[in-house]
């Protein structure tokens, strides 16, 4: 059981848009920065979006971030089947003083 | 370029310990600490913790607390993770990630390194 909750698996088709949510409590995500992650198969996490809604150089804006309370969401536009793949959401919890993730969601690109 | 170049991979029998290497280059390798990740067989991601390469200071997850030692040395630009008392469930993929400070996400990763415990 994951610190921080995310729907096992979401679709679309391509072109369309998806939202990943990502749920945790005020000890996490309430107060602290959430980041995302995306982990195609067989390959290390690459990291989508830190600091809530900040997308690192070369991560393209189709790709956004929000954060409301203790949840965040994770938004993905004009869906492209190279982005079939896990995402994790992540944050610090300061209760347990240590990094947190979601279970990840698996993305299916219809 | 950054890159994390990780050690192969590694059959370990239970019981044993593990010493799982991260050369780093590319930057300024005692201005970022780094994060060690696992990922269990079809499961999510652990943080197992994170230590500063400029100071040593480190920080462990509390379940791997007394099995897990990590380190760094400056000479080579180099981390190093140690898992020792292990069990099957450590069986798992261990990533190291660059992470400026304790609660910075990972920019970087390395490609991960597979350590199966079995008898």
């Amino acid at each position: 059981q994951s610190v921080l909750t995310q729907p096992p698996s979401v679709s679309a088709a391509p072109g369309q848009k998806v939202t990943i949510s990502c749920s945790g409590s005020s000890s996490n995500i309430g107060n602290n920065y959430v980041s995302w992650y995306q982990q195609l198969p067989g390959t290390a996490p690459k990291l989508l979006i830190y600091d809530n809604n900040k997308r690192p150089s070369g991560i393209p804006d189709r790709f956004s971030g929000s954060k409301s309370g203790t949840s965040a969401t994770l938004g993905i536009t004009g869906l492209q089947t190279g982005d079939e793949a896990d995402y994790y959401c992540g944050t610090w919890d300061s209760s347990l003083s240590a990094k947190v993730f979601g279970g990840g969601t698996k993305l299916t690109v219809l | 370029q950054v890159q994390l170049v990780q050690s192969g991979a590694e059959v370990k029998k239970p019981g044993a310990s593990v010493k799982v290497s991260c050369k780093a280059s590319g930057y300024t390798f005692t201005s970022y600490g780094i994060s060690w990740v696992r990922q269990a067989p079809g499961q999510g991601l652990e943080w197992m913790g994170w230590i500063s390469a400029y100071n040593g200071n480190t920080n462990y997850a509390q379940k791997l607390q007394g099995r897990v030692t990590m380190t760094t040395d400056t000479s080579t630009s180099t981390a190093y993770m140690e898992l020792r008392s292990l069990r099957s469930d450590d069986t798992a993929v261990y990533y190291c990630a660059r992470a400026p400070l304790l609660v910075s996400p990972s920019g970087y990763w390395g490609q991960g390194t597979l350590v199966t415990v079995s008898s």
